[in-house]
């Protein structure tokens, strides 16, 4: 159980296009999900936390008009890159906030594998 | 502040032990995480810990000091698959998860 995938798993794109990533719960419904960008040798560093029915909650220093995050559905999230350009280059991980799962913690994240983003 | 403390990278040989500490300083607690993240691939959960005390899981132990605010990730009969950056999180009072830089480990034969 929690399994999490991303689309796609890697984009090569043109400045100044826009950028689709799709994350989904495979087999559980995830209100809450997370968006994550990694830079090589870096830590992790939260984007924006995506909860289903309402808008999104952006950290601080991400600009929201150029990543637009939707959660239409409880398996569903999606962040756009508006208007890449090559400094937007990174690995874009989401994660689903599970809660409850047998024999695991009460509450913990699960990870969808990634998308690897080169803007050139 | 919130703040979460691991070393950078660490070493160790095929076959040993290797702890990797934790310090972590975060508004309010709901639990210790520790991942796996091997390189260009996502982090993958290893272990949780919310009462403090030890827990096993095969080779892998995680250790909780809730007033200390210090935890370890325990790696024994270490494999040349180990090698890979072990990530420290605290989950705060919003249940949301405090990322540690990340420790990478190097696993020499």
């Amino acid at each position: 159980g929690a399994v999490v995938s991303q689309h796609p798993s890697w984009v090569i794109c043109k400045s100044g296009t826009s950028v689709k990533i799709e994350c989904r719960s495979l087999d559980f419904q995830a209100t809450t999900m997370f968006w994550y960008r990694q830079f090589p040798k870096q830590s992790l560093m939260l984007m924006a936390t995506s909860n289903e029915g309402s808008k999104a909650t952006y950290e601080q220093g991400v600009e929201k008009d150029k990543f637009l995050i939707n959660h239409a559905s409880l398996t569903l999230s999606t962040l756009t890159v508006t208007s890449a350009h090559p400094e937007d280059s990174s690995f874009y991980i989401c994660s689903a906030r599970v809660s409850g799962l047998a024999g695991g913690p009460g509450e913990t994240q699960y990870f969808g594998p990634g998308t690897r983003l080169l803007v050139l | 502040g919130q703040n979460i403390d691991q070393p950078t990278e660490m070493t160790a040989t095929e076959g040993a032990i290797v702890q990797i500490n934790c310090t972590y300083q975060t508004s309010g607690f709901n639990g210790l995480f520790w991942y796996q993240q091997h390189a260009g691939e996502a982090p993958t959960f290893l272990s949780y810990n919310v009462l403090d005390g030890l827990e096993e899981k095969g080779r892998f132990s995680s250790f909780l000091s809730r007033s200390k605010g210090y935890s370890y990730l325990l790696l024994k009969e270490l494999q040349m698959k180990d090698s890979a950056s072990y990530l420290c999180a605290s989950m705060d009072s919003n249940y949301q998860l405090i990322w540690g830089a990340g420790t990478k480990l190097i696993i020499k034969p």
